[in-house]
Formats: C-alpha cells, structure tokens, sequence
C-alpha cells in the first residue's frame, strides 16, 4: 500500500521568504507527526495531531512555524520568514494511534522528508 | 528522558550476524525499548521493540538483559541493505515522541 508522501522533496529558499512543506499520511492512521533532522543531529520532535484533540505544538521552534491538518489527513508545515537555521530535512510520519504497548500503536512510519535549504 | 549509549559505529561482512549493543542503565519500569534505522536519504524505518522478553520479527531479533540496563540488536545475516544508522530509544507507551541521538552507523563490507 501506499506510504507516507512528501512534497517537495527538496526546497531551497532566500532567507526571509515562506515555505510551505506538505505531509500525506497513510490512510486511516489518526497520529501525525512532524520532525525535523538537521545534518548530523538525531531526530527533533515539532509537533503531534491525533484525530481531533488539540495538536501538541511544544517543539515548535519559534511563531514563524505553524502546522495544520486538515480533514484529519494531509497536513501542511508553514515556516515563515525562513532563516538559515531552518535548513534541515523535515519528516512526517504517521501511525494509527499515537500511544499504546502494542506495535500497531507503536511503529511511526516516516515518509522520505524535504530537504529545506535556506540561503 | 531516559537516556541510551550506542558505539558510533560498526561494520560487518554481508551474511554474518551484526550485534548492535545499547546500555540503558536509568531505564525505568515502564519504558519498552525501541529500535528504529535509517537508509541513506531515507526517514527512519521502526525495527523491533520490546520490554522485558527477548523479541523475534523478520528483520531482526532483540536480546534485553535480565536487569534491562542492556540490550542488544541482532542482525542474523547482514546485507548491504542493512547499511543504514541504528536507533536505539527508550519510550513510556504513553510518549508519542520520538527522541534520536546520534544511533550507531553499519557498514555492511560486500
């Protein structure tokens, strides 16, 4: 079956512009989550949809990022006013539940990321 | 967060097993213990987790000691697909965040 897609695979921008990173989720998974890796950094955590509770934005950065997901699937990441500490690759991955002891609840599936380079 | 230690690096000859050490001394009663790993170029690929019992799937096997302060990854018979860095994670089945260090990378020799 289909995995998780992004758009674009790669993004290169001035700093000072807006970006806009797109996420499609495997179909019926209601965790989405979002991720950000810089070069040679582990795994930075931004933000978590489930279903229709409130996102947890605590890794959000700063204000110049935002998330939505809308209609409970595709969901986009907006970094405005991009600086040059933005440059990484950004991840999404979903999973059918966000929390949980079993593996169905437990494996996130990633997709393949957008490298995001700022000049 | 509880945190783990990993080798930064390992390598292997295709066909033989791999054993990818993790130390967790401060693991706590509820954390299961993750792996995850990562192609090049690639988003991450969950492996195998488990919390007290040794575990089996078709990628790999996972061997904890008996004090869970220790764990290890085997890969029974390496390919050069298995080149990828390693992730080993500790998570309270109530943490939907995942956390990675630096991981151990696996070069896999033809």
């Amino acid at each position: 079956g289909a995995g998780v897609s992004q758009s674009p695979s790669n993004k290169v921008t001035e700093k000072g512009k807006d970006v806009e990173l797109r996420c499609d989720p495997i179909s019926g998974h209601t965790a989405l989550y979002w991720y950000r890796q810089s070069l040679g950094q582990g795994l930075e955590f931004l933000i978590y949809f489930q279903g229709n509770s409130a996102p947890d934005k605590s890794g959000l950065p700063s204000d110049r990022f935002s998330a939505e997901r809308t209609g409970g699937s595709v969901s986009t990441l907006t970094i405005q006013r991009t600086q040059q500490e933005d440059s990484a690759v950004y991840l999404c991955a979903s999973s059918p539940r966000g929390t949980g002891t079993l593996r169905s609840y437990n494996e996130q599936f990633f997709g393949p990321g957008t490298r995001l380079t700022v000049l | 967060d509880a945190k783990t230690t990993q080798p930064n690096s390992m390598e292997s000859n295709e066909e033989e097993p791999v054993h990818l050490p993790c130390n967790h001394s401060t693991i706590s009663g509820t954390d299961y213990i993750h792996w995850y790993r990562q192609l090049p170029s690639q988003g991450p690929e969950y492996v195998i987790h488990g919390l007290t019992s040794n575990v089996n799937n078709r990628m790999a096997s996972l061997a904890i000691a008996e004090d869970r302060k220790s764990s290890t990854l085997i890969l029974h018979r390496a390919t050069l697909r298995d080149a990828a860095v390693y992730y080993c994670i500790l998570r309270d089945p109530n943490d939907y965040k995942l956390s990675f260090g630096a991981g151990t990378t696996v070069t896999v020799r033809a």
